[in-house]
């Protein structure tokens, strides 16, 4: 199984400001790979898939980059809606997983 | 407008079953592949299982595998979990998403609002 590690762990950072997410894998997962927003109580969202496309409606703030084991997600300026949690998930291999998560946080 | 209505949790104690259900509208149901994800209380997201567009494939986590079987029927939009010999790690709320295109492993797009499921004497 893929192992996805996910750094930091938490993330304080104020609004306006720049976030930067990294997840990391046990094995290559080419550009196989998709982030996910969740905030409290809600279902997971769809944000990047394929390491750099953005799904429907997500807005330009939102990139993805990385390729094989290394990949980022880039919040460009952070909105006070996009504090949440963030998961990676890897779909190169089964079983499909994801990684544990980054919360950023209101510092 | 996509929606996604799951539906069945509950509590069971373990060794007991449930089947749940995930309600799809707004979109050509069989044409898209379906996933089950679950969320343990205070967790993050375990992917569980997954089946293709038309229902001739389907994939399970090790956890779930012998236990858990994946099943759509394309005529009513419907996707089922059937869960059989529950374990107190099952507990979790389980989430239905809709996939990105037709194969099992394709990402999901849409999301339900969740059922929980709580395994508990």
């Amino acid at each position: 199984e893929i192992v996805l590690t996910q750094s930091p762990a938490t993330l304080s950072l104020s609004p306006g400001e720049r976030a930067t997410l990294s997840c990391r894998a046990s094995q290559t997962v080419s550009s196989y790979l998709a982030w996910y927003q969740q905030k409290p109580g809600q279902a997971p969202r769809l944000l990047i898939y394929d390491a750099s496309n953005r799904a429907t409606d997500i807005p330009a703030r939102f990139s993805g980059s990385g390729s094989g084991t290394d990949f980022t997600l880039t919040i460009s300026g952070l909105e006070p809606e996009d504090f949440a949690v963030y998961y990676c998930q890897q779909r190169s291999n089964w079983p499909l997983t994801f990684g544990g998560g980054t919360k950023v946080e209101i510092k | 407008e996509v929606q996604l209505v799951e539906s069945g949790g509950g509590l069971v104690q373990p060794g007991g079953s449930l089947r749940l259900s995930c309600v799809a509208s707004g979109f050509t149901f069989s044409n898209y592949a379906m996933t089950w994800v679950r969320q343990a209380p205070g967790k993050g997201l375990e992917w569980v299982s997954g089946i293709t567009s038309g229902g001739g494939a389907t994939y399970y986590a090790d956890s779930v595998k012998g236990r858990f079987t994946i099943s759509r029927d394309n005529s009513k939009n419907t996707l089922y979990l059937q869960m059989n010999s529950l374990r107190a790690e099952d507990t979790a709320v389980y989430y239905c998403a809709k996939g990105l295109e037709s194969y099992a492993s394709s990402w999901g797009d849409y999301w339900g609002q969740g059922t929980l499921v709580t395994v508990s004497s």
